[in-house]
């Protein structure tokens, strides 16, 4: 009963190709997050989304698009995948509102995209 | 302007014995949240503990401890009696709201620790 899953664990593909990573969390959060984590392994955030509103939508190449079927998930799709892209991609889940303030985001145990 | 800062890429302790990790962060809102997580090698994010900047008193967790020094703003972890699986990355991160009943965590770029038998 994993409180937030990310799949796949590993993905590894060719440069210009078109992959997804799925997210799902059963811990009733309303808001979802997608980080990704680079080589040094600097953390910064990409997406937010809050009961299936984007909210957070930082700088990042429109060809990642994030995608909330309900507030359970926050899939990732990205197209045209690129060498600079190969990172580990982090998932996250909280609860906001009524005075969860200091409750921390729980994160997924990440996906690491390879490029070739 | 980097809003979280550590400055330590490396630390070694002694098994048993307490380490500080320092982080300093930066901030206009009189309302924020520092959290510190723990990266093992296996790659999860673990969240450690948190300090509100509202809180009266320091943290505690088990073993973590939070020194907060609100006017230097600085929010040091304290490992205390330290252990082999305390090997790990460490990352400091300031809860920042973004509006629409959200938040979004600005992380440091982290500290190694690394315990010697």
């Amino acid at each position: 009963d994993t409180a937030v899953s990310q799949t796949p664990k590993y993905l590894v593909t060719q440069m210009g190709n078109d992959k997804s990573i799925k997210c799902e969390q059963n811990l009733g959060h309303d808001t979802m997050y997608w980080y990704k984590q680079d080589s040094k392994k600097f953390l910064k955030i990409m997406f937010s989304y809050n009961n299936k509103e984007l909210i957070i939508n930082e700088t990042v190449p429109n060809r990642f698009s994030p995608k909330s079927p309900d507030k359970a998930h926050l899939n990732l799709h990205i197209n045209s995948l690129e060498l600079g892209d190969s990172a580990v991609y982090f998932c996250a889940s909280s609860q906001v509102g009524g005075g969860y303030s200091n409750q921390p985001q729980h994160f997924g145990d990440g996906t690491r995209l390879s490029i070739l | 302007a980097q809003k979280i800062t550590q400055t330590q890429p490396g630390m070694f302790v002694q098994e048993k014995e307490a380490v500080t990790l320092d982080c300093t962060y930066d901030t206009s809102d009189p309302s924020y949240g520092l959290f510190w997580y723990k990266q093992p090698s296996s790659g999860e994010m673990i969240f450690l503990i948190y300090q509100g900047s509202y809180d009266q008193q320091n943290a505690t967790e088990g073993r973590y401890s939070l020194n907060f020094q609100k006017a230097r703003k600085s929010a040091n972890l304290v490992i205390s009696a330290s252990q082999l699986g305390d090997s790990a990355m460490y990352f400091c991160a300031m809860r920042e709201w973004s509006g629409a009943g959200s938040y979004q965590l600005t992380f440091g770029k982290g500290t190694k620790l690394s315990v010697i038998p």
